[in-house]
């Protein structure tokens, strides 16, 4: 099955700087690649999508790249701010998030700070 | 709108016991999804739904894991003989149809079992 791998576990960024954070999977295919957010305490929330039709998607600050011939994505945050600071989860799937429901990556903890 | 709600938030039992979770997905969302996460762990996937039909359960860790859905609407996962290592938190999530759509996620049920 899809296996993804998430890097760094631990970012921390001062805040309006950048921060990228990579991932990888073993599944070629793999079709679907979004992005959640976790909050503390709180649900995981879907914040950018990628098909694996695109490379590029962005969202205002949010940007999220993909390259199938690697088999690695990453999201980019530009200019962070405090509320940015979450756990950030990648993920993948070959239905789109269907039948096999998503592979998530262990997570990255993002810290900004002030 | 009422976005996804599980009950219990919170269980706490000793092992051996047997444990039911409830997920009530967004009214009209076809597609529901169990996952469970383990402490600094990432998502994992444990079962799927398309209306009442889950196709595949592989997902599901062992034999003493069951989840159904009835009306297309509320689904239960169900632990029996629990053991240690089924502690985690227990998130059940929903989409308007499956694939390439936002899932919705609970807020999920804390899974104690001592």
């Amino acid at each position: 099955g899809e296996n993804v791998e998430q890097h760094p576990s631990t970012l921390s960024v001062q805040e309006g700087d950048s921060a990228v954070i990579k991932c990888t999977y073993s599944d070629s295919a793999s079709n679907y690649f979004p992005w959640y957010k976790q909050e503390l305490g709180k649900r995981p929330q879907l914040i950018i999508d990628i098909r694996s039709n695109v490379g590029e998607k962005k969202d205002q600050r949010i940007a999220v790249t993909l390259n199938k011939t690697a088999k690695h994505f990453s999201l980019h945050i530009t200019e962070t701010q405090p509320e940015d600071s979450a756990v950030y989860f990648c993920a993948a799937s070959r239905s789109g998030g269907g039948a096999d429901g998503l592979t998530f990556g262990k997570g990255t903890h993002l810290i900004i700070q002030p | 709108g009422a976005g996804v709600s599980q009950s219990p938030s919170n269980k706490v039992t000793e092992k051996g016991k047997d444990v039911e979770l409830r997920c009530d997905p967004i009214s009209g969302h076809t597609a529901l999804y169990w996952y469970r996460q383990s402490l600094g762990q990432g998502l994992e996937f444990l079962i799927y739904f398309q209306g009442n039909s889950a196709p595949d359960k592989s997902g599901l860790p062992s034999d003493r894991f069951s989840a159904e859905r009835t009306g297309g609407s509320v689904s239960t996962l169900t632990i029996q003989r629990t053991q240690q290592e089924d502690s985690a938190v227990y998130l059940c999530a929903s989409s308007p149809l499956a694939g390439y759509y936002e899932q919705y996620f609970g807020p999920g049920t804390r899974l104690t079992v001592t």
